[in-house]
């Protein structure tokens, strides 16, 4: 069935150090991949996103890369702050036009001043 | 606010009771989803709308839960005779449909406790 496996599952960073998240889907055809912040008592909240058609995505600090041949994607977050605190997921959307959301199981990223 | 909005925020309820929970989209989003996060974990897909249709509805999703979305405005999730495994935080996001590829906004949620 659908499933996104996310590693790791907790990581403490020192400040200004990088942090990479690293997913994996079943479903080759899908086709959309979110990741999300969530800060404690806080709704989830979209940070990037990329689409299957490209490989990679950059937004100034965050980037996150696809390869589609190794049902892969990861976030990578360079020059960490502490505000960068947070649960991070990913997510991937399966094959068919519903939209919906598998999600990862999350990680809980510490970054130490 | 222009977001998605819950209602109510938090709800402690006892075991067997009915409870109901309203989420209000962005206005023009034409999708909805429910979605389930217990602790330590990653939403759950439990449901979505197109408009007012429910197109799917995930086989985790017992006979205990209905959703509803009249009128393809806001929807409620109803769940009856609760049971302390429904214990989590109900989630609802909204979409505006271009193409299967759309960004959902998540609401804040309502934090439901079964005793």
């Amino acid at each position: 069935g659908e499933n996104v496996e996310q590693h790791p599952s907790t990581l403490s960073v020192q400040e200004g150090d990088s942090a990479v998240i690293k997913c994996t889907y079943s479903d080759s055809a899908s086709n959309y991949f979110p990741w999300y912040k969530q800060e404690l008592g806080k709704r989830p909240q979209l940070i990037i996103d990329i689409r299957s058609n490209v490989g990679e995505k950059k937004d100034q600090r965050i980037a996150v890369t696809l390869n589609k041949t190794a049902k892969h994607f990861s976030l990578h977050i360079t020059e960490t702050q502490p505000e960068d605190s947070a649960v991070y997921f990913c997510a991937a959307s399966p094959s068919g036009n519903t939209g919906k959301l598998i999600f990862g199981q999350g990680t809980t990223l510490q970054v130490k001043p | 606010d222009t977001g998605v909005s819950q209602n109510p925020r938090h709800k402690i309820t006892k075991r067997g009771q009915n409870v109901t929970f309203r989420c209000d989209p962005i206005s023009e989003h034409n999708r909805l989803y429910w979605y389930r996060q217990t602790l330590g974990q990653g939403p759950e897909f439990l449901t979505y709308f197109q408009n007012e249709a429910q197109l799917e509805k995930s086989r985790l999703l017992s006979d205990r839960f209905s959703a509803e979305r009249p009128k393809g405005s806001f929807s409620t999730l109803e769940i009856q005779r609760t049971e302390q495994g429904d214990s989590a935080m109900y989630l609802c996001a909204s979409s505006f449909r271009q193409t299967s590829t759309d960004t959902q906004y998540f609401g804040p949620g309502t934090r439901l406790t079964v005793l």
